[in-house]
């Protein structure tokens, strides 16, 4: 696609339940990213990769929060037993080789009921 | 690692007026400078950046100024429209496989 794509754009969910976000990058895209915005904040970095190497995951917040990268292609965040400071819009971003331009996609807003 | 302060948190002009959102970045390894702007419910986007090479930059109302230095940089915008009303970020990056690091954010009103 032409740009960063989220799916899915909402998520509402109970608390204790389990969610996958998924972010596709642009094609060729090295680096990736996750942040959480919550309402009226920053941007909260999450977790970071590039290329082969070990992601750096010094944003997650605890362990119920993990990501994971299939090569240089799609992303999936997840978030296992959802609590309600959860809620939050989260931003996936990438650029060609992390030191260029960051592309967001527009998001997934997740709401934890 | 790279840590981004950024100032204001907020900011209110005039219709027509000048802005200016100053960062200071702790890494002097760091070598590319983006801004991003916010619109309400929207992506970041980027609206203007600049590499450590260069001192200066500009693209019409809006202009970025580095100072290596010192370790900041700045956003000036000019002649400030309605429409420039949103969140703006900075960020630093080091070449080579590290994150790039943004500021807190300034919101910026302007005011007709």
């Amino acid at each position: 696609g032409a740009g960063v794509s989220q799916s899915p754009s909402n998520k509402v969910t109970e608390k204790g339940k389990d969610v996958e976000l998924r972010c596709d990058p642009i094609s060729g895209h090295t680096a990736l990213y996750w942040y959480r915005q919550r309402l009226g904040q920053g941007l909260e970095f999450l977790i970071y990769f590039q290329g082969n190497s070990a992601p750096d995951k010094s944003g997650l917040p605890s362990d119920r929060f993990s990501a994971e990268r299939t090569g240089e292609s799609v992303s999936t965040l997840t978030i296992q037993r959802t609590q309600q400071e959860d809620s939050a819009v989260y931003l996936c971003a990438s650029s060609s080789q992390g030191w260029t331009e960051a592309f967001f996609g527009q998001g997934t807003r997740l709401t934890v009921v | 690692g790279e840590n981004v302060e950024q100032h204001p948190s907020t900011l209110s002009v005039q219709e027509g007026d000048s802005a200016v959102i100053k960062c200071t970045y702790s890494d002097s390894a760091s070598n590319y400078f983006p801004w991003y702007k916010q619109e309400l419910g929207k992506r970041p986007q980027l609206i203007i950046d600049i590499r450590s090479n260069v001192g200066e930059k500009k693209d019409q109302r809006i202009a970025v100024t580095l100072n290596k230095t010192a370790k900041h940089f700045s956003l000036h915008i000019t002649e400030t429209q309605p429409e420039d009303s949103a969140v703006y970020f900075c960020a630093a990056i080091r070449p080579y496989g590290n994150k790039l690091v943004f500021g807190a954010g300034t919101i910026l009103r302007v005011k007709s």
